[in-house]
């Protein structure tokens, strides 16, 4: 099936640096990636969706310039988080949806990104 | 924009008992949810979902119901197991490419 590498799994960094988040769709393009964070006992939200060569949309109270996404090519899709504070210490994940099949639509996630900033 | 509710945020049950799940959506334009199931760490993996053309879809011990009217849709899980124990997600989208809202999460534990 369609598998989504993510990479780092975890990354602890020190305040005010920055740290790039990738998404790698091995076996099928991904025209477009969905960027989701999770705080601890909560629900996905929605940060930002990728397109290939184009600009992404940012979700409503999503800075970003704090949050630099970008999908240079169809099967890679990167969030840098910038000048990273501790508040930014959450679980992002990427989801590519799956679109190019006939009868198996929905979505693959990445295994997530564990970011801790001290 | 959506907005997906879900109840309970948690819920114990027997094992061997049955559990349900039930969501709300405001944008009648979804037309497709997923319902996911997280363990802690790990990513969502799809357990089921169903498109607003269909009433109801079940798979094995799973079972979802959607009702376009009243905007809401439910998940069943018959003679629940230890391992049905995790975090639970309904999600609701436009098409089955688009953007994704999920709800609040309910935590299911199934007590042996």
């Amino acid at each position: 099936g369609a598998v989504v590498s993510q990479h780092p799994s975890w990354v602890i960094c020190k305040s005010g640096t920055s740290v790039k988040i990738e998404c790698r769709s091995l076996d099928f393009q991904a025209t477009t990636m969905f960027w989701y964070r999770q705080f601890p006992k909560q629900s996905l939200m929605l940060m930002a969706t990728s397109n290939e060569g184009s600009k992404a949309t940012y979700e409503q109270g999503v800075e970003k310039d704090k949050f630099l996404i970008n999908h240079a090519s169809l099967t890679l899709s990167t969030l840098t988080v910038t000048s990273a504070h501790p508040e930014d210490s959450s679980f992002y994940i990427c989801s590519a949806p799956q679109n190019f099949l006939a009868t198996n639509y929905g979505y693959t996630f990445g295994s997530g990104t564990r970011l801790t900033v001290v | 924009g959506e907005n997906v509710e879900q109840h309970p945020s948690t819920l114990s049950v027997q094992e061997g008992d049955s559990a349900v799940i039930k969501c709300t959506y405001s944008d009648s334009a979804s037309n497709y949810f997923p319902w996911y199931k997280q363990e802690l760490g790990k990513r969502p993996q799809l357990i089921i979902d169903i498109r607003s053309n269909v009433g109801e879809k079940k798979d094995q011990r799973i079972a979802v119901t959607l009702n376009k009217t009243a905007k809401h849709f439910s998940l069943h899980i018959t003679e629940t197991q230890p391992e049905d124990s995790a975090v639970y997600f309904c999600a609701a989208s436009l098409k089955s490419y688009q953007k994704v809202t999920f709800g609040t999460g309910t935590k299911l534990q199934v007590i042996p």
